[in-house]
């Protein structure tokens, strides 16, 4: 069945460092993959998303590139602040079979930035 | 305007309840999810409905009901709570096409004394 695997949290960095979350997977069929961040208290939020191989999703100076040779989906960005500490989710949803759009995530990474 | 509102947003209760969560979306999409998410943060979907009709139902006892009156709407009904049901439960909904992304609720605190 169709998997994600994301990296080991918690991760803490300072403001303005680099940032890299890593992502695999496993999928059976054609999967579109997606990025989301969940703040304290809140429910998720889209962060980015790539529905084909190369493709690159960004956002909020958050980016991803679709990797099919390596089954990859990494998160980075270049220097984080404060306000982007949150829970980040990697998730697949695989169009093939009776999956319809069901998201299957990974563990989450908490992330702590501080000042 | 909230997309996709769920209520209550706490929820405490003691064990052999019955309780119910219901979720309403506005964004016009024809397809609803729950899913829970545990104390470690995992999220686990539960299930999944199509213009009204049930599409995925994971391995989920059977103390969980969903039910859709309308495609804006999807509750979640359930019976006789155990403590290993505390867990925050999200919906979730979607346009039909697997790459369009879902929309979550802020999520239910279930909390069972």
């Amino acid at each position: 069945g169709d998997s994600v695997t994301q990296m080991e949290g918690p991760v803490t960095l300072s403001e303005e460092a680099f940032l890299t979350i890593n992502c695999t997977y496993t999928a059976t069929g054609y999967p579109s993959l997606f990025w989301y961040v969940q703040y304290p208290g809140e429910g998720l939020q889209l962060l980015l998303k790539a529905t084909k191989a190369d493709d690159k999703g960004s956002n909020k100076g958050f980016e991803a590139t679709y990797r099919k040779e390596t089954t990859s989906f990494h998160l980075e960005k270049g220097s984080v602040q404060v306000s982007d500490s949150a829970v980040y989710f990697c998730a697949l949803s695989d169009r093939g079979g009776t999956s319809y759009g069901k998201l299957t995530f990974g563990q989450g990474t908490i992330l702590t930035v501080h000042p | 305007d909230t997309a996709v509102s769920q209520t209550p947003k706490y929820l405490v209760t003691q064990m052999g309840n019955d309780k119910s969560i219901k979720c309403e979306q506005n964004l016009g999409h024809d397809t609803m999810y729950w899913y829970k998410q545990d104390s470690k943060k995992f999220l686990k979907i539960m299930f999944s409905y199509n213009n009204k009709e049930l599409i995925i139902n994971e391995t989920v006892p059977n103390r969980f009901s969903p039910k859709s009156p309308d495609k804006a709407h999807l509750n979640l009904h359930i019976n006789s709570l155990e403590l290993g049901d505390s867990a925050v439960y999200f919906c979730a909904s979607s346009q039909e096409v697997s790459n369009q992304p879902q929309h979550f609720g802020d999520g239910t605190r279930l909390s069972i004394l």
